[in-house]
């Protein structure tokens, strides 16, 4: 079964650059969240997007935004970026519409700011 | 606000043995529960999700239940192998919100 896809999956970059970090939801999931796991703590919920329009946020920094397409993938651009930046990014979908709502995970893009 | 939270923080056991994990929220109203397994810096697997209406779900050796009344919901592992040696993540999505809050985790080590 296709499973959500993120990329790239690693990215260096250094202070103050920019990053945009992309991912595909599972076919026909109409919801997508984007998560934050630093070192050693558990996910921060950033921002979600129903049907290609924002549904919640969380403690997403004004540095970053999110958009979702046309056709459902998301990205999330990061600008000015911070040491305290690096961490692990998921993207999450689901399928809203059956009630049920069970998030499924992707790989994560481990970002990592020097 | 909802916070979550998990005992034990970590938990070694031998293998074979039967063991449970707890998470406790504190609002309850909730639209579901979801239990994870991470492995040290990889992604987050879903094992079991338990609706709000549900009292528990079960997927072969794992049993999750829920008591909204109380804000608890536990995990039940029957016979621990060491390939169940992972980070068990609980997660709640209440009602006024659409984000999963996350507890911190139990680490789970299963020795051979």
């Amino acid at each position: 079964a296709a499973g959500v896809i993120q990329s790239p999956r690693h990215l260096i970059k250094e202070k103050r650059e920019t990053a945009t970090l992309k991912c595909y939801p599972i076919p026909r999931h109409d919801t997508v969240y984007w998560y934050q796991q630093g070192p050693g703590q558990d996910p921060q919920f950033l921002i979600s997007f129903y049907e290609k329009m924002q549904s919640d946020k969380g403690s997403i920094p004004d540095r970053f935004s999110a958009q979702q397409f046309s056709d459902y993938h998301s990205e999330l651009n990061m600008s000015s970026l911070e040491l305290g930046d690096s961490a692990l990014y998921f993207c999450a979908s689901s399928l809203w519409a059956t009630g049920r709502d069970e998030q499924y995970f992707g790989p994560g893009t481990r970002l990592t700011v020097t | 606000k909802q916070e979550v939270t998990q005992i034990p923080a970590a938990l070694s056991v031998p293998e074979g043995e039967n063991l449970v994990l707890n998470c406790s929220f504190t609002d309850s109203a909730i639209y579901n529960l979801q239990w994870f397994r991470q492995d040290p810096g990889k992604g987050l697997t879903s094992l079991l999700l338990i609706q709000s209406s549900q009292r528990e779900q079960t997927s072969g050796r794992l049993n999750a239940s829920l008591d909204k009344s109380s804000g608890r919901s536990t995990l039940y592992i029957a016979a621990s192998q060491p390939g169940d040696s992972a980070t068990y993540l609980c997660a709640v999505k209440s009602i006024s919100g659409q984000n999963f809050v996350f507890g911190p985790g139990t680490r789970l080590s299963v020795l051979p």
